[in-house]
């Protein structure tokens, strides 16, 4: 069965601290894999998207990384800002078919 | 940009409405989606279109239709709305499986 599964569930974090979010997936074939950023009340915005033969993938403070071979990527995020509490979810897609498979979402809070 | 326009951010209808949700899409994309998101349940599928005419069941479809006459317009239908269906309601847009999605900004439908 294709699975998206995400974690922590929800993390709190000191503003200036770094995180790291996790994606594990059991979807098969593979196609790519998204991170999305979504903010309360808005729709998901995508951060960065990573295919098969992509290890690193960067987009400002926030650093995806992936292994093929164990199905998990992984969402970096530096130095937090209060602008980073948020939703973030973990979509990956199959190379047949037309489907997505959404992860449930890891909730963000970065405190003062 | 693709922009994926939602036309109502709030709603709140009475049980038994007939609901309309209307989304546009402005990138000539072939696939459209309608997904309900609820705390602890991430995005649910519940109709895509792959072409104008086209739809397809997605995971959770009972009690909404949808309707695609134009490539850019993918409209859901509550035939008769239920407090149940209280939810935020997210259309997406997407070329094909490879590119992802984009977005709307969704809308919280609140059915009384």
């Amino acid at each position: 069965k294709n699975q998206v599964e995400q974690s922590p569930q929800s993390l709190i974090i000191l503003e200036g601290k770094n995180c790291t979010l996790q994606c594990n997936y059991t979807v098969s074939p593979f196609s790519n894999l998204r991170w999305y950023k979504q903010d309360t009340g808005r729709g998901p915005v995508s951060l960065t998207i990573m295919t098969f033969s992509e290890n690193t993938k960067s987009n400002g403070r926030y650093t995806a990384t992936l292994d093929a071979d164990t199905k998990q990527s992984s969402l970096h995020i530096t130095a937090s800002q209060l602008s980073d509490s948020a939703s973030y979810i973990c979509v990956v897609s199959a190379s047949t078919g037309n489907q997505f498979y959404f992860g449930t979402g890891t909730s963000l809070t970065v405190i003062p | 940009d693709v922009k994926v326009t939602q036309s109502s951010r709030y709603l709140v209808k009475r049980t038994g409405e007939k609901v309309f949700l209307e989304c546009v899409q402005d990138m000539d994309h072939e696939n459209m989606f309608w997904y309900r998101q609820d705390p602890g349940l991430g995005l649910r599928l519940i109709y895509f279109s792959y072409d104008v005419k086209m739809k397809e069941k997605g995971d959770i479809p009972e009690g909404y239709s949808v309707s695609r006459e134009k490539k850019e317009r993918f409209s859901l239908i509550l035939e008769s709305a239920s407090t149940n269906q209280t939810s935020m309601y997210l259309c997406a847009s997407s070329l094909s499986t490879g590119y992802g999605y984009t977005f709307g900004s969704g809308t919280r439908l609140t059915v009384v």
